[in-house]
């Protein structure tokens, strides 16, 4: 069975550095994707940054990119430049199959993110 | 245009209430999904719909009962439901049901079962 696991339950962050959330993964697919989502206290999942399993490239979307190591079964986020309003819940995530063959998203627990003035 | 409409944004109901649940995308989306989100916690998967059809039910209780009445719409109808059904339900889409699209989600609706 897919499997996500985020062994970081808070991070701090001062404001204006990079910060990394871990995020490892399990699953005896050989093509997936990878996915991270930000929840704000307002409760919206905000889809930041998509990673493909044969992507050769790290993706990279503005100040967020996807650090992409396959042999160790991670997809760390980066965050660089820290700012006020990155502080939110973040969580990593990736298409399962099902059953019945249709994919569904997990998610891991998720990293709360507090940046520092 | 990525946005998925939820509403309404907070619902208060009683145990022995009926309420719905809607959600709306204009993307062209083929895949629409359910998940309920308690405090501090993922979200889990309660239905998933693909081109209209239901797709995954995740046991869910029959007092929660999905309904898709076209590609752009999907509800959730709420009966007899009990207070540690509160939640965050949040509703999403993507392009299709595939390992490799990227889910868009609605802000969520905050129910509170009294």
């Amino acid at each position: 069975a897919q499997k996500i696991t985020q062994t970081q339950p808070g991070m701090f962050v001062q404001e204006k550095e990079a910060v990394t959330l871990d995020c490892t993964y399990d699953t005896s697919d050989q093509s997936y994707g990878l996915f991270w989502y930000k929840q704000p206290s307002s409760g919206e999942m905000i889809f930041l940054i998509y990673q493909g399993s044969y992507d050769e490239q790290n993706a990279t979307e503005g100040r967020y990119s996807l650090n992409f190591q396959k042999a160790r079964k991670s997809a760390n986020l980066v965050i660089s430049a820290s700012q006020l309003g990155d502080s939110a819940m973040y969580f990593c995530a990736m298409g399962a199959r099902s059953d019945s063959g249709t994919y569904k998203y997990i998610f891991g627990t998720g990293t709360r993110l507090k940046v520092l003035a | 245009d990525t946005e998925v409409t939820q509403t309404p944004k907070h619902l208060v109901m009683g145990m022995t209430n009926k309420k719905s649940l809607k959600c709306e995308q204009h993307m062209g989306h083929r895949a629409m999904y359910w998940y309920k989100q308690k405090a501090k916690k993922p979200p889990e998967l309660m239905f998933v719909y693909s081109y209209e059809k239901l797709s995954i039910n995740e046991s869910v209780p029959s007092r929660f009962s999905p309904e898709c009445p076209n590609s752009s719409l999907l509800n959730l109808h709420l009966h007899a439901l009990q207070p540690e059904d509160s939640a965050l339900y949040l509703c999403a889409s993507s392009q299709s049901t595939t390992a490799y699209t990227e889910a868009f989600f609605g802000q969520g609706t905050r129910l509170t079962v009294v």
